[in-house]
């Protein structure tokens, strides 16, 4: 089983709530990656870090912003919530090419 | 930037029937390939992957897949379907520091 984590797993907020999506993973890791989901859709890649204090952007545009300034947490904020940042939120982690990837279970954000 | 094609958007199909379904990648390099799945309201499980060696991987609950490098293919096998198959069927790949890139899915109904 894998040992990365996503909290919380369901939210329901109003607009203009600010929101920070957890991330964990006690693999030891150096490499994390934010996917944004529609339900039944494709994945969006829109955050990944290489390891601490590493941070880029993604293929899909996002409103969010991540930091990364302990292996082990990979948190994604969104300052300023809108309807149309509903959606599922999958964290992932992997340590080096030619290893597993591995997924978290998913956050399941709905903005009001 | 890599690419990674799935053609089969929504299959329909009768249980016992065989399945297979697309999966074309763009880049030319060592690629690390995986196929996931996720059922109805569920989070994404890993069904199987290849990183070197034997091209045909065998993955849980009786699929397969067969890498073919010169046709930069990847594509998912089974013999015979059951309803409980039914699910968003993902295609993906990495390769070097890059992050998993995933195909648009194949939607899979399986009916009796």
């Amino acid at each position: 089983e894998a040992d990365i984590y996503q909290t919380p797993r369901y939210l329901v907020i109003g607009t203009g709530k600010k929101i920070t999506l957890e991330c964990s993973q006690t693999m030891g890791h150096d490499k994390m990656y934010w996917y944004q989901q529609d339900p039944g859709m494709e994945l969006h890649l829109i955050h990944y870090s290489y390891g601490v204090n590493s941070t880029e952007k993604g293929d899909l545009s996002s409103e969010s912003t991540v930091s990364r300034i302990r292996t082990e947490h990979f948190p994604l904020t969104l300052e300023s919530a809108r309807p149309s940042h509903t959606s599922q939120y999958l964290c992932a982690s992997r340590r080096e090419f030619g290893n597993t990837i591995y997924f978290g279970e998913g956050s399941w954000l709905t903005v009001v | 930037a890599q690419s990674v094609s799935q053609h089969n958007h929504h299959v329909i199909l009768s249980e016992a029937a065989s399945l297979e379904l697309g999966c074309n990648y763009s880049y030319g390099g060592t690629v690390n390939l995986f196929w996931y799945v996720q059922y109805p309201g569920q989070h994404l499980q890993l069904l199987l992957k290849y990183f070197s060696g034997d091209p045909l991987v065998k993955g849980i609950k009786g699929f397969e897949a067969e890498f073919i490098k010169s046709k930069f293919s990847f594509n998912l096998r089974k013999p015979s379907v059951q309803w409980s198959d039914t699910a968003e069927y993902f295609c993906a790949v990495v390769s070097g520091n890059t992050p998993l890139v995933f195909g648009k899915g194949t939607r899979l109904s399986v009916i009796a």
